[in-house]
């Protein structure tokens, strides 16, 4: 069974520029998760999806970041414009349902640099 | 506020150790608490428990959960060098079945 895919795997802006990231969860999977992983810290929920419609984005920084799942599979987070303190890993996750109990597999992450 | 509390935050043992690392958390709603460890980039999954006090056990790992006491320990035996990682704790609540992860342990076994 193929696992979360996220791409791109490094990214280096500069402050002020936008970047987007992409996420293909583990087939099957209705639920969609964007958690951001700052250095020496746990990962924290940015935005939760249950097929295509958002279910917790009370941690996004919407002022910036957005992200979107259109057709309930693949999912894009963008940060537009970004900040320094947005240097991070950004993980994408994907488990069957939301209910709770189930999994949460985790993508490779991307790795975010912002000078 | 939910909170979740990972002791020591890092750790150093000789090969052939046994380590316990500790998660204690305050959540509304609990549903259930996951250990991941983490080596280079993607957590992957290790245990999940929702029962008080019925051990998990997967090869030299295990697992309890104290609900009443709200912690939970994760042991390691007869330590590899293979072992040294982050190890994450999260938890679920009924209100929203995102993970709530803690800062995690840095675990190094040297040889």
């Amino acid at each position: 069974e193929a696992g979360v895919a996220q791409s791109p795997r490094y990214k280096i802006i500069e402050k002020r520029q936008s970047v987007a990231f992409w996420c293909n969860p583990i087939s099957g999977h209705a639920t969609l998760y964007w958690y951001q992983q700052i250095l020496g810290q746990g990962p924290k929920l940015l935005i939760q999806f249950q097929n295509n419609g958002v279910v917790d984005d009370s941690q996004l920084p919407k002022d910036r970041f957005s992200a979107e799942r259109l057709k309930g599979v693949d999912s894009t987070l963008k940060i537009q414009p970004a900040k320094l303190e947005d240097s991070a890993v950004y993980l994408c996750a994907s488990s069957v349902t939301s209910g709770g109990t189930d999994t949460q597999y985790f993508g490779p992450g991307t790795r975010l640099t912002v000078l | 506020e939910d909170k979740v509390v990972q002791s020591p935050l890092s750790l150093v043992v000789h090969e052939g150790d046994t380590v316990t690392l500790n998660c204690s958390y305050e959540v509304t709603n609990f549903r259930s608490l996951l250990w991941y460890k983490q080596e280079k980039k993607a957590p992957t999954f290790l245990f999940m428990l929702t029962s008080s006090g019925i051990e998990k056990k997967s090869g030299r790992l295990s697992s309890i959960l104290d609900k009443k006491e709200l912690f939970s320990i994760l042991n390691i035996t007869a330590t590899q060098t293979g072992d040294s990682a982050v190890y994450l704790c999260a938890v679920v609540s009924n209100s929203g079945y995102a993970l709530n992860f803690g800062k995690g342990t840095s675990l190094l076994v040297t040889p």
